[in-house]
């Protein structure tokens, strides 16, 4: 069974620094890899996809590695905002299904302080 | 703007009383998904549609039940609530047919019970 694990668990960071979010993941048998950010109370936003032939993607300020051998990605957040002050959930999408059925890590609560 | 709407935002229902919430859906995707999020915790999925091919994942309580009419609309029936069941319920959707099955999730619905 896939389990997915984010560290750190919370995180603050004053305004402009550069920061890395981690997610690693148990069963390396993936199709592709989602980084969502959510608001207090919200839902999910997808930010970036990472398909498993892929080893980065790219987003204005966002960054998105991934080591599929060895069940690992990176967020990279540049130039920190107080907007970006949210959640930041991975998660993962298993071969085989024809479709993706997505399992989650808990989070990285992240505060942005001006 | 395609996109994936439910309603209502904000549900209080009574324990044991039934409750019925609605996902709906203008990218036309053939898989619709319905997760349950508690307090700090990820997202867990519950079942998923392809089509109209009902996939229940196998820790779902049998209290959960859901419906998908049409390829627009999902729904999600909680049978007797429980206290237990009080949560962020996100409905997703994703394309079968693109390489990167990525998800598009609606802004949730919060269900309380008293």
């Amino acid at each position: 069974k896939q389990e997915v694990t984010q560290i750190p668990a919370a995180l603050s960071v004053p305004e402009g620094e550069n920061l890395v979010l981690n997610c690693s993941f148990t069963d390396s048998a993936i199709y592709n890899l989602q980084w969502f950010r959510q608001d207090p109370g919200k839902g999910l936003t997808s930010l970036l996809l990472i398909q498993s032939s892929q080893r980065e993607q790219t987003s204005g300020r966002l960054n998105a590695s991934l080591d599929k051998s060895s069940g690992r990605s990176t967020l990279y957040i540049a130039a920190s905002q107080p907007g970006d002050s949210a959640t930041y959930l991975c998660a993962v999408g298993p071969l085989g299904s024809g479709y993706s059925t997505l399992t989650f890590g808990k989070g990285t609560m992240l505060l942005v302080s001006p | 703007d395609a996109m994936v709407i439910q309603n209502p935002r904000y549900q209080v229902t009574q324990f044991g009383k039934p409750v019925t919430l609605s996902c709906s859906q203008t990218l036309n995707h053939n898989v619709m998904y319905w997760y349950q999020q508690k307090s700090s915790q990820a997202p867990k999925l519950l079942f998923h549609y392809y089509d109209k091919d009902f996939n229940n994942e196998a820790d779902t309580p049998d209290n959960f039940q859901s419906r998908r009419p049409n390829t627009s609309f999902c729904f999600l029936d909680i049978r007797s609530p429980g206290l237990g069941d009080a949560a962020m319920y996100l409905c997703a959707t994703s394309p079968r047919d693109r390489a990167s099955y990525e998800q598009y999730f609606g802004p949730g619905t919060r269900l309380t019970v008293t």
